[in-house]
């Protein structure tokens, strides 16, 4: 499969912000998505980025640059339920094939 | 709206036995997805389907097949189980019009 890298863990305070990077291979590259999966619980889809720039959506906000090669989940205002694990994951075409990375475990301490 | 449900939750099978995890959903979705995630691993694609009778190799795809005579379910069939599969099985769903995928609650699998 394709390789996706991004950090195995962070952790952080309440109220504080992270930010989780991912670097992609480049070839055939088509857009990059972020999920969030709560401990035994199914992926639940965060945002999708195809063009260069920042996509927000409430306290969460991500990032492509595709010149790169990568793209950036920022959580801001951190509270304790966004302790989960976040994985990007990339098309590399304009259909359902995704690939993912190995995920991020984000812990927010109090 | 129940989404994708998958059945079973739990299952738990001795080496060389066969099974099938049912996935369906109720979105009207073209594209369908079975992946499995193992620990530090993320989630590989098993299988996918873009519609009603096609379906296509994902990642890791020895030992499993699926089918799609329906849109709103794709089974996935463990041919002879063997303890590499132990793992837990997601299936997704999207539409053609989103990116998001929507997934079940997944089905935890052992093989012993």
């Amino acid at each position: 499969g394709q390789s996706l890298e991004q950090p195995s863990e962070v952790t952080a305070v309440e109220g504080a912000i992270v930010q989780i990077n991912c670097t992609y291979q480049t070839s055939g590259f088509y857009g990059l998505s972020w999920y969030q999966q709560h401990d035994g619980g199914a992926p639940t889809f965060l945002s999708y980025n195809a063009l260069d720039g920042l996509e927000e959506t409430g306290r969460f906000s991500s990032f492509l640059s595709r010149s790169d090669s990568y793209g950036y989940l920022l959580l801001q205002e951190l509270q304790m339920k966004d302790s989960a694990s976040y994985f990007c994951a990339v098309s590399y075409s304009n259909d359902y094939k995704l690939s993912f990375g190995a995920g991020t475990t984000v812990t927010v301490r109090a | 709206n129940a989404g994708v449900t998958q059945t079973p939750k739990f299952q738990v099978l001795k080496t060389g036995q066969s099974m099938t995890l049912q996935c369906a959903q109720d979105m009207n979705h073209e594209y369908m997805s079975w992946y499995r995630q193992d620990p530090g691993m993320g989630l590989r694609l098993i299988h996918y389907s873009v519609g009603a009778g096609i379906t296509d190799q994902g990642e890791v795809p020895n030992g499993y097949n699926v089918s799609r005579s329906t849109t709103e379910d794709f089974p996935l069939r463990l041919l002879s189980a063997a303890p590499s599969q132990t793992s837990v099985y997601f299936c997704a769903s999207r539409s053609d019009s989103t990116y998001e995928a929507f997934f079940g609650q997944g089905t935890r699998l052992t093989v012993v």
